[in-house]
């Protein structure tokens, strides 16, 4: 079945401590996404990625890196420097553009930092 | 930051009413509306993309419509069942970008 995978469901970690989220899509899209969603609050863009080796920051890049070295992974490191962590990320993929193509989501990290 | 406004930002209904609810967005540099529904404890699932003024869009009991020169979109549900109890989102994409910007979401919940 095509889709997008993310693991792990859940993760803890300790404050100051980088973690990296995975991300893995077989559906052949061009284009990935990283949110994070707070409670009573929207999705919110921190990265983006419309081909392999580029990406572009969204609206909360800061405290947070990417990479798109295979077009079917865009993992998502949290570092130390992301004030405020704990979050749930969904990382998602489009076709090309997304004025008319809708977005893919997977099925979620909930990360805790301790 | 563009701002995307979803009212209400939560409904209780009983199964077999009707319902709707409204997505606001800025009016200037429409390029696209997206809605999605997000089930609890599943991934948020695309409903439209809707590009057009006055465009509208049906999927089974569900259809959307789009008035982008004054910056709304509404998505109604037609007798509403227990199954569509979910979070339901709009995303607004600005000019020619790639970045989605979604509104806070409306939780429907359908009573049996």
């Amino acid at each position: 079945d095509g889709g997008i995978t993310q693991s792990p469901k859940y993760l803890f970690r300790k404050e100051g401590q980088n973690v990296t989220l995975s991300c893995e899509q077989n559906l052949n899209h061009d284009a990935m996404y990283w949110y994070r969603q707070d409670p009573g609050q929207g999705l919110r863009l921190i990265y983006y990625s419309q081909i392999v080796n580029d990406f572009q920051k969204g609206d909360i890049a800061e405290g947070y890196s990417v990479s798109r070295e295979k077009k079917e992974s865009f993992p998502l490191t949290v570092t130390s420097a992301q004030k405020n962590p704990t979050a749930f990320y969904l990382c998602a993929s489009s076709r090309a553009g997304v004025r008319h193509n809708e977005q893919f989501f997977g099925p979620g990290t909930r990360l805790t930092v301790l | 930051i563009l701002n995307v406004e979803q009212s209400p930002q939560s409904l209780h209904v009983q199964e077999g009413d009707s319902t709707n609810f409204t997505c606001s967005f800025p009016s200037s540099n429409f390029y696209a509306l997206h809605w999605y529904r997000w089930e609890t404890a599943k991934s948020p699932e695309a409903l439209f993309v809707m590009t057009l003024n006055g465009d509208e869009k049906k999927k089974g009991r569900i259809s959307a419509t789009l008035n982008t020169k004054e910056g709304y979109s509404y998505l109604y549900i037609k007798g509403s069942q227990p199954e569509d109890s979910a979070t339901y989102l709009c995303a607004f994409l600005k000019n020619a970008g790639n970045m989605l910007t979604f509104g806070g979401g409306t939780r429907l919940m359908v009573k049996p």
